[in-house]
């Protein structure tokens, strides 16, 4: 079955730069998207189609793909960009979720 | 704007089924399909499947094969959830989103139901 791997925690200082990887077999060759989840609320879709970005969205947000791996890259991050990360994709005929990324801004 | 209103929380014995409704207004109802997402206590998201509104095809995960019902009902904008013969593990917050193909991403999501399963 196809599987998504995240790191389970990322940590950043504010107005720094934070990246979050996902990478899966082939998954450039795959739309990937993204997902926001703070506790206790739904998960808010930040990434769409690898890099798109849904209105709403802050521009601090894009997303890019290389290879085996996609990439959720936040901008200038802010203490509300604190939560939790979930990256996404098809494969074999399912939707996969990566486990989740731990974003601590610090 | 674009709503899922889920219904309430329920606590259901171990065996038994639950339903979960998901009442969308905002968008174009048939136009879309509904995925079902749930997440354990201090899990991960996990998908259950999808339907589209448009015509009733379904899409499920392997594991939840034979349990899980999906419907939908075009006169109220409302979709269903039927997970039968509960189990323990089954307890999670189950979520309604919307996409418009199994494989695309999900644009709007539910506020989610607490499903408990408990003897």
């Amino acid at each position: 079955s196809y599987e998504l791997t995240q790191p389970p925690s990322v940590s950043v200082s504010p107005g720094q730069t934070a990246s979050i990887p996902c990478s899966g077999d082939k998954l450039g060759t795959r739309y990937a998207c993204w997902y926001q989840q703070k506790p206790g609320q739904s998960p808010v879709l930040v990434i769409y189609q690898d890099n798109k970005r849904p209105s709403g969205i802050p521009e601090r947000f894009s997303g890019s793909t290389s290879g085996n791996t996609a990439t959720l890259t936040i901008s200038g991050t802010q203490a509300l960009d604190e939560a939790d990360y979930y990256c996404q994709a098809w494969g074999s005929s399912t939707v996969v979720f990566g486990g989740g990324t731990k974003l601590t801004v610090l | 704007q674009v709503q899922l209103v889920q219904s309430g929380a329920e606590v259901k014995k171990p065996g038994a089924s639950v339903n979960v409704s998901c009442k969308a207004s905002g968008f174009t109802f048939t136009s879309y399909g509904i995925s079902w997402v749930r997440q354990a206590p201090g899990k991960g998201l996990e998908w259950m499947g999808w339907i589209s509104v448009y015509n009733g095809n379904t899409n499920h995960a392997q594991k939840l094969q034979g349990r899980v019902t999906m419907t939908t009902d075009t006169s109220t904008s409302t979709a269903y959830m039927e997970l039968r013969s509960l189990r323990s593990d089954d307890t999670a917050v189950y979520y309604c989103a919307s996409s418009g193909t199994p494989a695309a991403h999900f644009d709007y999501w539910g506020q989610g139901t607490l499903v408990t399963v408990s003897s």
